[in-house]
């Protein structure tokens, strides 16, 4: 079968860097998305990755390991609205995506 | 961002009430899809729709209906609902449902099944 696997919960401090990580087992990859969801609110796309490596935009930044089905993404200087859920997804060989259940983040000052 | 709109927000029904959840996208993409979303659940695929035409049904139960009359509306009828059901349904759309579409979502509507 297919999994996506996340961390159900992580806290960490305004200012401060976390990884949130994402493994992942598939028929098939055709990508790797990473998406933000405020309560309450609609998913927000993040980052994609097909490629092995770092990719970087502003604070927020992902990694893609293929070989291994590892990815993390990883935020610096955090900020209070950064406390949302993050949701790592994977396309199959089909191009459906395949969703862990999210990671929630909580900030504290 | 208003790309992908919802109506209604919230709905509470009952069991045997009918109701239709709608879609709209402004973002000019020719794919549109229903997730179901529970707490501390994966997003569930139920429905695809590529050019107006159903490309995927992931075993939903018929008391869900999809209808998709152009490619920018997406709609779901319910019917004889189970109180399982409830969630937060969301719709997204992309380009198109090759490699690489990103998907962009809808708020979502809050269903409540009593």
């Amino acid at each position: 079968g297919q999994n996506i696997d996340q961390p159900t919960e992580m806290t960490a401090t305004e200012g401060a860097i976390v990884q949130i990580n994402c493994t992942y087992q598939t028929s098939g990859f055709n990508g790797l998305f990473w998406y933000q969801q405020h309560a309450g609110e609609a998913p927000t796309f993040l980052s994609y990755n097909v490629l092995d490596g770092l990719e970087e935009k502003g604070r927020f930044s992902s990694f893609l390991s293929r070989s291994k089905g590892y990815s993390y993404l990883l935020l610096k200087e955090l900020q209070m609205k950064d406390s949302a859920s993050y949701l790592c997804a994977v396309m199959d060989s089909n191009y459906q995506l395949i969703w862990g259940a999210g990671t929630k983040l909580i900030i504290k000052p | 961002e208003t790309g992908v709109t919802q109506t209604p927000r919230h709905l509470v029904m009952g069991m045997t009430n009918k109701k239709s959840l709608k879609c709209e996208q402004h973002l000019g993409h020719n794919a549109m899809y229903w997730y179901k979303q529970s707490a501390k659940k994966p997003l569930e695929l139920m429905f695809v729709y590529n050019f107006k035409e159903q490309t995927e049904n992931n075993s939903v139960p018929s008391r869900f209906s999809p209808e998709c009359p152009n490619s920018s509306h997406l709609f779901l009828h319910l019917h004889t609902l189970q109180p399982e059901d409830s969630a937060l349904y969301l719709c997204a759309s992309s380009q198109t449902t090759g490699a690489s579409e990103t998907q962009y979502f809808g708020p979502g509507t809050r269903l409540l099944v009593l």
